[in-house]
């Protein structure tokens, strides 16, 4: 069965420093989208992508985030500057249509900020 | 604010027992619901998904829900200790955006 994957599984870094976390959707899905989740609190959805441009994103989304699809497979979320409070766990999933119901999750990225 | 709101128990039921899970949510617009299972360290599985007031049936599992009342659950059906997780409702806000609760963490004792 397809899934999505993601790349590192963990990632420990330093305050301020930059970070890429990649993640493989499955691949006749045209929807893509980040979630994290901070230990302990709710999912919260970052980012919704599509055709190559974000279509949606949430307050927490900030100029310090960025979406790219590099090449046909990968799609990826870049935080700049790494802060103590975006250690978490983020998702990636991805969905065939906007309107498909189903988000199929990835196994996600354990974020550390030291 | 769109808000989901569950008990985040924990919620102890014995196996074999019906174990009954719940949900509100604030937008009266929403159209779309879920039931996501995450286990402990990993990532959110979908388990059911309902679009229409009543009930809906997949194996052990019933979702339901009213709309009237801002209300969705899901039953399971003779509880096994590998159902032991948190339970995640989610509510779609937009074509792209759901949002989640805080999950009720479900234990099914032997």
């Amino acid at each position: 069965e397809p899934e999505v994957t993601q790349t590192p599984s963990h990632q420990v870094t330093q305050m301020g420093q930059e970070v890429i976390l990649r993640c493989v959707p499955i691949s006749n899905h045209l929807y893509f989208y980040w979630y994290r989740q901070i230990l302990g609190q709710k999912v919260e959805f970052l980012v919704s992508f599509y055709n190559n441009e974000i279509s949606e994103k949430s307050e927490i989304f900030d100029d310090q985030f960025s979406v790219e699809r590099p090449d046909g497979s990968n799609f990826t979320l870049k935080i700049r500057s790494t802060k103590l409070e975006d250690s978490a766990m983020y998702f990636c999933a991805s969905s065939e249509l906007a309107g498909e119901e189903t988000q199929y999750f990835g196994p996600g990225t354990r974020l550390l900020v030291l | 604010q769109k808000e989901v709101e569950q008990n985040s128990g924990p919620l102890s039921v014995p196996e074999g027992a019906i174990a009954s899970l719940n949900c509100t949510y604030s937008d009266r617009g929403s159209q779309s619901f879920f039931w996501y299972r995450q286990y402990s360290g990993k990532s959110p599985e979908l388990i059911m998904s309902i679009y229409s007031n009543g009930d809906k049936e997949d194996g052990r599992f019933t979702a339901q829900l009213n709309k009237a009342s801002q209300y969705v659950s899901l039953l399971i059906r003779d509880s096994q200790p590998s159902d032991s997780a948190t339970y995640l409702c989610a509510v779609r806000s937009s074509a792209s955006k759901i949002i989640f609760g805080s999950g009720t963490r479900l234990s099914i004792r032997p």
